[in-house]
């Protein structure tokens, strides 16, 4: 069982339209980050949030803690196909802000 | 600035054969993680150090895995002997301080036949 589930998995959408990528979980988070993956590389970072309902914009990117810092998401606005890619959420818990618990992932596509 | 180095990008091997899977992480960082990721249990963190010293080896799935940091500028990642369940993609990674940003290496590519 992962500590932090994503959903939807996988999301195939248009050009332009809008979307909404959930990461939740039962446990509390010290921070939560968000991550970009593209084939054949590594993650890399988008944005870390450390308050609980802090939201913070990237561009056409919006991310948002939970109150209770159990959960976040990520909201992007006119999507477009250069934001295909594997978005990843990470926690550290309150317990241990050095170790990061990522999620499993929810795979966008964009079509053009 | 260079990023997170790792060695081999791919490697196909027999099961039954040790793997050595080497990093060098970005200069002044002093956190190094190894994370292994598969379709099935995504993005695992298996061991982390800081300042050479390792931290948290929780994630190790069995023995056959190790990990060790001689100095501030390399890392290796061990399987011996190796078995086609720990085909994967190996990552290594370095931060600076805590919370900070994890930044990623481009993965070592693993299939073990």
């Amino acid at each position: 069982t992962q500590l932090l589930e994503q959903s939807p998995q996988f999301l195939s959408i248009q050009e332009g339209e809008n979307l909404t990528v959930y990461c939740n979980s039962s446990s509390v988070f010290s921070s939560l980050q968000w991550y970009r993956q593209e084939p054949g590389e590594g993650p890399v970072l988008l944005v870390t949030v450390v308050t609980g309902g802090e939201v913070k914009k990237l561009k056409r990117l919006t991310f948002q803690f939970g109150d209770a810092r159990k959960d976040s998401s990520l909201h992007i606005t006119a999507a477009q196909p250069g934001d295909t890619g594997l978005y990843l959420c990470a926690g550290a818990k309150v317990d241990n802000f050095n170790k990061f618990y990522f999620g499993s992932g929810t795979k966008l596509n964009v079509k053009p | 600035d260079a990023g997170v180095i790792q060695s081999p990008r791919h490697e196909v091997t027999e099961m039954g054969q040790e793997v050595t899977l080497r990093c060098k992480p970005i200069s002044g960082h002093d956190y190094l993680f190894w994370y292994r990721q598969t379709m099935m249990r995504g993005l695992e963190l298996l061991i982390y150090f800081n300042n050479n010293v390792p931290i948290d080896d929780s994630g190790m799935p069995e023995d056959r895995f190790s990990a060790k940091m001689p100095n501030a500028s390399f890392s290796t990642l061990k399987i011996q002997p190796s078995e086609p369940r720990d085909s994967a993609v190996y990552f290594c990674a370095s931060s600076p301080v805590v919370r900070n940003t994890i930044y990623f290496g481009e993965g070592s590519w693993l299939t073990v036949v």
